[in-house]
């Protein structure tokens, strides 16, 4: 079964540093996320991704934050300043079609550590 | 506000017991209802979807209910096995003009030998 992968699994950087996460949608989905996960907290939506562009932002996505597609596999995040409390899991997803339709297939996450 | 809360916390049952995780939501207007398995370590997995006419819907060993008027649902787990322990999360769709899905913190089962 097709699934998405991230990479690295595990990221460790300094703070102030500028760190990208990587991620393989699944190859027919068109809508792309991120979400991220604080140890011990619930999953909160991040970014919603199409048609390459910026769909839906949550609050947490500010100006440090950015998401590219930079070819026809690739989808990242990039954090450009990384602070304490961006220290998480965070989760790539896809689905095929809007949300709502179909399930988020979600990777197995980054974790970042920011020290 | 839209929420979704569930209980309990955390669960440890034996192995081959039954289990019942609760999830009560205020999310409107309620699309479906999700219930996602996360392995420790790994991105969550859709186990069942719940639409508002719907009230039970079963895969496997997994079995899930929704009361719309309580705004209630569960996920009931039967003959538990040791692959079960994994957080189980709750995940709640409201569509206003585009979808939101809004997160439960999830109930952590443990099932042991």
């Amino acid at each position: 079964e097709p699934e998405v992968t991230q990479t690295p699994s595990h990221q460790v950087t300094q703070m102030g540093q500028e760190v990208i996460l990587r991620c393989v949608p699944i190859s027919n989905h068109l809508y792309f996320y991120w979400y991220r996960q604080i140890l011990g907290q619930k999953v909160e939506f991040l970014v919603s991704f199409y048609n390459n562009e910026i769909s839906e932002k949550s609050e947490i996505f500010d100006d440090q934050f950015s998401v590219e597609r930079p070819d026809g596999s690739n989808f990242t995040l990039k954090i450009r300043s990384t602070k304490l409390e961006d220290s998480a899991m965070y989760f790539c997803a896809s689905t095929p079609g809007p949300l709502g339709e179909s399930p988020l297939h979600f990777g197995n996450g980054t974790r970042l550590t920011v020290t | 506000k839209n929420q979704v809360e569930q209980s309990p916390q955390s669960l440890i049952i034996l192995e081959g017991k039954n289990c019942t995780l609760q999830c009560n939501y205020t999310v409107s207007p309620f699309s479906n209802l999700r219930w996602y398995k996360q392995d420790t370590g790994r991105g969550p997995v859709s186990l069942t979807i719940m639409t508002f006419s719907e009230n039970t819907k079963s895969n496997g060993r997994y079995t899930a209910t929704l009361d719309a008027d309580t705004k209630q649902s569960s996920l009931h787990i039967t003959a538990s096995q040791l692959s079960d322990s994994a957080s189980y999360i709750c995940v709640v769709s409201a569509r206003t003009g585009t979808y939101k899905y809004i997160f439960g913190t999830g109930t952590r089962l443990k099932v042991l030998a």
